[in-house]
């Protein structure tokens, strides 16, 4: 059973186009993420959810908005999408302070 | 702030070479150290993590010992194989709510 799953896996999308990607995790872990990598494989955090509460919050441009439904979910929505968005988006979880996060397979997105 | 170092890479060894990647980071109090391991196409994936000073993290015939004094969390392994081919990325996390910082990835080549 995947642990941390992330739909869609590739997404290629015009500018200026609205889209989602969605992550569910069943390890009953009450913290999730969303991490961005970009060309150069360099990973950074966007967000962090604990108990649904947005709790890490990095410089990132509003059009992308997070929503936790519930802990077992955080969903990544991004409006207006532009060229420089196109990276590898990583959802994670984890469970605790200063444990092992758990990370999902990625969704391969590209703004053409 | 927290901070990784790790050399970058790419790494290119031939099969059954010793590997060492090195990497030191700086953080506040006692932080947890980690390696992820990520194949091409695929998310990270947790490789060993060591949660004290002098604890030895070991899976996969990869080691990495935490050295407080130096702070450092060097990976090494004694005979890679092509398999072994990967990104590499160093980490903490220092507590707090689950903020993982990552150094920018090795990317290790093992040729035959």
């Amino acid at each position: 059973d995947t642990a941390v799953s992330q739909t869609p896996k590739y997404l290629v999308t015009q500018m200026g186009n609205d889209k989602s990607i969605k992550c569910e995790q069943n390890l009953g872990h009450d913290t999730m993420y969303w991490y961005k990598q970009d060309s150069k494989k360099f990973l950074k955090i966007m967000f962090s959810y604990n108990n649904k509460e947005l709790i890490i919050n990095e410089t990132v441009p509003n059009r992308f908005s997070p929503k936790s439904p519930d802990k077992a979910h955080l969903n990544l929505h991004i409006n207006s999408l532009e060229l420089g968005d196109s990276a590898v988006y990583f959802c994670a979880s984890s469970h605790g302070q200063g444990v092992t996060i758990y990370f999902g397979e990625g969704s391969w997105l590209t703004v053409v | 702030g927290d901070s990784v170092t790790q050399m970058e890479g790419p790494v290119t060894l031939s099969e059954e070479a010793f590997l060492t990647i090195n990497c030191t980071y700086t953080a506040t109090g006692y932080p947890s150290l980690f390696w992820y391991v990520q194949y091409p196409g695929e998310g990270l994936q947790l490789l060993l993590k060591a949660t004290k000073a002098d604890d030895k993290g070991s899976n996969k015939g990869f080691e990495a010992t935490y050295r407080k004094e130096t702070t450092s969390f060097h990976l090494e392994k004694g005979s890679v194989q092509v398999s072994d081919s990967a990104v590499y990325f160093c980490a903490l996390n220092s507590g707090g709510y689950q903020k993982v910082t990552f150094g920018i990835g090795t990317k290790l080549q093992v040729i035959p």
